[in-house]
């Protein structure tokens, strides 16, 4: 099955920085690739989504990037808020939807 | 649009007893529903895939005698977590696809936290 990785497992940042979350996946079927946020206690929001036929997505402060040869993707969160400190998941499906979640990555942002 | 609702939101039981949890798909038709469990600060694990009328199918590992999914129209799927024991405490999110602009899109509720006495 699709095995997804993602890095880092936490990261801390200034209040206006930059945040980039990467992962990777195993199998070069998948061509979905969502971004979910997390609040402790919440559901999973998605935030932004590209699909395998687009190399990059931008939506106000969020990007995503997508390298299918290389297999790995990234979340670009830039001038970053307190709002923003949340666990960010990465996920892959392929045709048949079914959705293969990295662990996460919990953000902070420093005020 | 596109919500999923959940319920209950969260739930106390006895060991050895049943529970039942709810997901709504509140205003669109869910072709596909999807059940997850996250453990703490642990990520969400595909539990099982359900379209209506159909049976589910279950991950690996997730066994389908102690939890029973069924998805009896477009709106509504349920799932049973039978006999449950201490190690069934968990977070169970449900998710609904088939609304918003891609039938891809996995839209999830707020979640159902079980713990188990």
């Amino acid at each position: 099955g699709e095995n997804v990785e993602q890095h880092p497992s936490t990261l801390s940042v200034q209040e206006g920085d930059s945040a980039v979350i990467k992962c990777t996946y195993s199998d070069s079927a998948s061509n979905y690739f969502p971004w979910y946020k997390q609040e402790l206690g919440k559901r999973p929001q998605l935030i932004i989504d590209i699909r395998s036929n687009v190399g990059e997505k931008k939506d106000q402060r969020i990007a995503v990037t997508l390298n299918k040869t290389a297999k790995h993707f990234s979340l670009h969160i830039t001038e970053t808020q307190p709002e923003d400190s949340a666990v960010y998941f990465c996920a892959a499906s392929r045709d048949d939807y079914k959705l293969s979640f990295g662990a996460g990555t919990t953000v902070t942002v420093r005020a | 649009g596109a919500v999923v609702s959940q319920h209950p939101s969260w739930v106390i039981c006895k060991s050895g007893t049943s529970v039942k949890i709810e997901c709504r798909s509140l205003d669109f038709q869910a072709t596909t529903m999807f059940w997850y469990r996250q453990f703490p600060k642990q990520s969400l694990m595909l539990m099982a895939t359900s379209n209506e009328g159909s049976k589910a199918t279950y991950e690996q590992g997730v066994e389908k005698d102690k939890f029973l999914i069924n998805h009896a129209s477009l709106t509504l799927s349920t799932l049973t977590v039978t006999s449950a024991h201490p190690e069934d405490s968990s977070f169970y999110i449900c998710s609904a696809s088939g609304g918003g602009a891609s039938t891809d899109t996995q839209y999830f509720g707020p979640g159902t936290r079980l713990t188990v006495l």
